[in-house]
């Protein structure tokens, strides 16, 4: 049973699409995040929400929304899709507070073209 | 400065060799640390974690923290082919801050 799976593992589009990430957990974990690797291998966080609540908004381009149903649940909403957008985005999940151990999904490989 | 600088590499090694993989970071705030293994096309997976200063070992593998020099350290002893990985350092303040701030991972190849 895969704790952090997220779909589709690949997607390709067009520049200007809207497309959507989905991330699913069933570890029972509070709080679930979106990170975004680059070309470098470099992650930085985007996301986070705890409990349904939005904490962490860090500076993404507002054709990035997060959306979480439930604890259980982030979604990643891009809109007008540009070449830079091009990444792995993982999602992952973490129980308790500051300090806590990250689970993270296997990613979604985003190809804008 | 960035806040944690870690080594890019590549760094490849003979099997059986010590691997010395390190950060530095710049925020004296940071108190949890940690080690991410990233294998080919997979997420990253928790090796190693580390509360302050000190070490900690776990079987082929030590973790350090020296906060009075701001510098984290993974050594891997007797190095195998199946520890070829990206590695990756993440640093956490604690409190309400539920972030963790990564390093941009050292690429470790390991030759039989």
């Amino acid at each position: 049973d895969t704790a952090v799976s997220q779909t589709p593992k690949y997607l390709v589009t067009q520049m200007g699409n809207d497309k959507s990430i989905k991330c699913e957990q069933n570890l029972g974990h509070d709080t679930m995040y979106w990170y975004k690797q680059d070309s470098k291998k470099f992650l930085k966080i985007m996301f986070s929400y705890n409990n349904k609540e939005l904490i962490i908004n860090e500076t993404v381009p507002n054709r990035f929304s997060p959306k979480s149903p439930d604890k259980a649940h982030l979604n990643l909403h891009i809109n007008s899709l540009e070449l830079g957008d091009s990444a792995v985005y993982f999602c992952a999940s973490s129980q308790g507070g500051a300090g806590s151990e990250y689970t993270f999904g296997s990613g979604t490989r985003l190809t804008v073209v | 400065q960035k806040e944690v600088e870690q080594d890019p590499g590549p760094l490849s090694v003979p099997e059986g060799a010590i691997v010395s993989l390190n950060c530095t970071y710049s925020n004296s705030a940071f108190q949890y640390f940690m080690w991410y293994r990233q294998y080919s096309r997979k997420g990253p997976e928790l090796l190693m974690y580390t509360y302050s200063s000190g070490n900690k070992e776990d079987g082929r593998f030590t973790a350090q923290v020296d906060k009075s020099s701001k510098y984290i350290s993974l050594f891997i002893r007797d190095s195998q082919p199946s520890d070829s990985a990206t590695y990756l350092c993440a640093l956490n303040s604690g409190g309400s801050n539920y972030k963790l701030t990564f390093g941009k991972g050292t690429l470790l190849t390991v030759n039989p």
